[in-house]
């Protein structure tokens, strides 16, 4: 298996911008979860899906950030519009909890800088 | 929300000696508790976890304990080698039954030469 897949690994963007971001979760696994991480905040937790179905988003920042699930390869974590403090690694994780699973598996990340 | 507390926030050693990392949580419903390795520009990667119904896990240098009373669980790494330098993430499941992680704020080990 490759494991989570996400990409870009690095997207520079100017303020104001869309950015999207991607994810294939292992298939198999029926739990995704975006994070991101920073110096100041460590592993936050954004959204998470069970089974494509967003289940938690108490954790998005604002409006301007927004998560789908289309189908269990692939989830998207789009940022309208940004902001130079939205820069941050964004992690996908996923996990394969309903089916007996213990422990996530990240993705390598994406490093967002916004100027 | 779960409240995980980690320390300490950095932590040398020289090499072959043990490291000690703790955390505590709030939360006594929690029933899960994995600890990550983050190698700089690396993703977090699991290296050890216990269940609420274990009080110690061991896989062969590191070992996890848990105290359930006190809310508290530990990572312990024996004879340190160089390679062990990284960021070392305790977590916390949300409360019983939930897939949630909830991660403490990291410990940064130097394992010197």
């Amino acid at each position: 298996d490759a494991g989570v897949i996400q990409s870009p690994r690095h997207e520079v963007t100017e303020m104001g911008q869309e950015v999207t971001l991607r994810c294939k979760p292992i298939s198999g696994h029926d739990y995704l979860f975006w994070y991101r991480q920073t110096m100041m905040r460590g592993l936050e937790l954004l959204i998470y899906f069970n089974n494509n179905v967003p289940i938690d988003d108490s954790g998005m920042p604002e409006d301007r950030f927004s998560a789908k699930m289309p189908n269990a390869s692939f989830s998207t974590l789009k940022i309208q519009p940004s902001e130079p403090r939205d820069s941050a690694v964004y992690f996908c994780a996923s996990s394969a909890f309903g089916r007996g699973g213990y422990g996530y598996t990240f993705g390598s990340g994406t490093r967002l800088t916004v100027v | 929300g779960e409240n995980v507390e980690q320390h300490p926030s950095t932590l040398s050693v020289q090499e072959g000696d043990s490291a000690v990392i703790k955390c505590t949580y709030s939360d006594s419903a929690s029933n899960y508790f994995p600890w990550y390795k983050q190698e700089l520009g690396k993703r977090p990667q699991l290296i050890i976890d216990i269940r609420s119904n274990v009080g110690e896990k061991k896989d062969q240098r590191i070992a996890v304990t848990l105290n359930k009373t006190a809310k508290h669980f530990s990572l312990h790494i024996t004879e340190t080698q160089p390679e062990d330098s990284a960021v070392y993430f305790c977590a916390v499941s949300l409360g019983a039954g939930s897939y949630q992680l909830t991660f403490g704020k990291g410990t940064k080990l130097s394992v010197i030469p």
